[in-house]
């Protein structure tokens, strides 16, 4: 049973689109994380959320966390070749244990 | 230099052998986890440590152990391999409130 479920699980798009990740859960968090990897590769921490309801901005990227700390959003703008990845959420679970998403495959066509 | 490293990076071993996967951290991190990633399988959790002396089973601890040697050393132990261990393993470390560092992750192979 997984505790984030992520979607879309596959995301092919065009370099200049705009597109949104979701991850959700029934669970409340401590805070989660989004995270990307690259094929063979760690996954690479991109942001942690921590209040309900925050937004946080890393250049192009849009984090949102749910007002009930349940739920996230990424949203990429002006997707880019160089945004292609595997892209992970992970709740922190009473400041213990994460859990992981099963991950967002994005593929930004040049 | 990178802040969490995992030796090897490859390996390919034999079923029944013992294997040993080793993860060293320079963040000063307390915690300390080992997962397992397997394609539509996302990361799954095998041990986890809060510090020298506390050790946790993770989701899948089946068939594995490990050791936490030092704050800055934790390792992970196949002691008979069998072929559906075959993944890619990442070491990973915390502090008590952000996300996680990963390692570059260790390929083994077991045949």
């Amino acid at each position: 049973t997984q505790l984030l479920e992520q979607s879309p699980q596959f995301l092919s798009i065009q370099e200049g689109e705009n597109l949104t990740v979701y991850c959700n859960s029934s669970s409340v968090f401590s805070s989660l994380q989004w995270y990307r990897q690259e094929p063979g590769e760690g996954p690479v921490l991109l942001v942690t959320v921590v209040t309900g309801g925050e937004v946080k901005k890393l250049k192009r990227l849009t984090f949102q966390f749910g007002d009930a700390r349940k739920d996230s959003s990424l949203h990429i703008t002006a997707a880019q070749p160089g945004d292609t990845g595997l892209y992970l959420c992970a709740g922190r679970y009473n400041f213990n244990k994460f859990y992981f998403g099963s991950g967002t495959k994005l593929n930004v066509k040049p | 230099d990178a802040d969490v490293t995992q030796t090897p990076r490859n390996r390919i071993t034999k079923t029944g052998k013992r294997i040993m996967l080793e993860c060293s951290q320079t963040k000063g991190h307390d915690r300390m986890y080992w997962y397992r990633q397997d394609p539509g399988l996302g990361l799954r959790l095998i041990y986890y440590s809060f510090d020298v002396k506390d050790i946790n089973k993770g989701e899948i601890s089946d068939g594995y152990s490990v050791s936490r040697q030092a704050q800055a050393k934790f390792s992970l132990s196949l002691e008979s391999a069998i072929p559906n261990q075959t993944a890619l393993y990442f070491c990973a470390t915390s502090d008590s409130r952000d996300g996680q560092y990963f390692g570059p992750g260790t390929r083994l192979t077991v045949t």
